[in-house]
């Protein structure tokens, strides 16, 4: 079946620095994805959102890159601050309005 | 942006009772809002979609006698663990979007510990 699935299941970054965090999916008709960040017992909360119709997407601090050739998503969080750590779940949307999630990535800020 | 807001945060019960949980869309409607289930340390996964006005639709494995789900309103979308074990302590979510391609918005979560 269709997946979504994310290369590191954790991630360590020093404080200051920049964060990449990368998403393979499988669908290939898939128009829409979408980054969440996940704060312990709480629930996901947007990110940024990109379609297929573009390659990049900048928010605040957040870009997320999307390549299509190889079904390939990325989002990356510059100058990392302690208040990124979450986990971050990548997700896609085939068209049918349901979303298919990454398995999630843990994000560390080491101070 | 848009508000879900899910209540309860949190619910212990004993095994056999029954629990609802509440999920609304604060200031916008929505025809269409989605329940998640999250164990631990683990990805979100998609139970049903609940549709306004008409019977949900369930993602195979799950069964629909035991998660009822009544979409009464456009803001209100209720999700009831029926006679609860404790195999259904989770962590359960709700999302709805403002319109058809729109973003999703999620609930707070609600923990649910069966005793």
């Amino acid at each position: 079946g269709e997946s979504v699935g994310l290369h590191l299941p954790t991630l360590s970054v020093q404080e200051g620095d920049n964060s990449i965090i990368n998403c393979a999916y499988s669908n290939s008709a898939s128009d829409y994805f979408i980054w969440y960040k996940q704060e312990s017992g709480k629930g996901p909360q947007f990110i940024i959102d990109i379609r297929s119709n573009m390659d990049k997407r900048q928010g605040q601090r957040v870009t997320v890159l999307l390549n299509k050739t190889v079904k390939h998503l990325s989002l990356q969080i510059a100058a990392t601050q302690p208040g990124d750590s979450a986990v971050y779940f990548c997700a896609e949307n085939g068209g049918n309005e349901k979303l298919t999630f990454g398995t999630g990535t843990r994000l560390t800020i080491i101070p | 942006g848009a508000v879900v807001s899910q209540h309860p945060s949190w619910v212990i019960c004993k095994s056999g009772t029954s629990v609802k949980i509440e999920c609304r869309s604060l200031d916008f409607q929505a025809t269409t809002m989605f329940w998640y289930r999250q164990f631990p340390k683990q990805s979100l996964m998609l139970m049903a979609t609940s549709n306004e006005g008409s019977k949900a639709t369930y993602e195979q494995g799950v069964e629909k006698d035991k998660f009822l789900i009544n979409h009464a309103s456009l803001t209100l979308s209720t999700l009831t663990v029926t006679s609860a074990h404790p195999e259904d302590s989770s962590f359960y979510i709700c999302s709805a979007a403002q319109g058809a391609g729109e973003k999703l918005f999620f609930g707070s979560g609600t923990q649910l510990s069966v005793l």
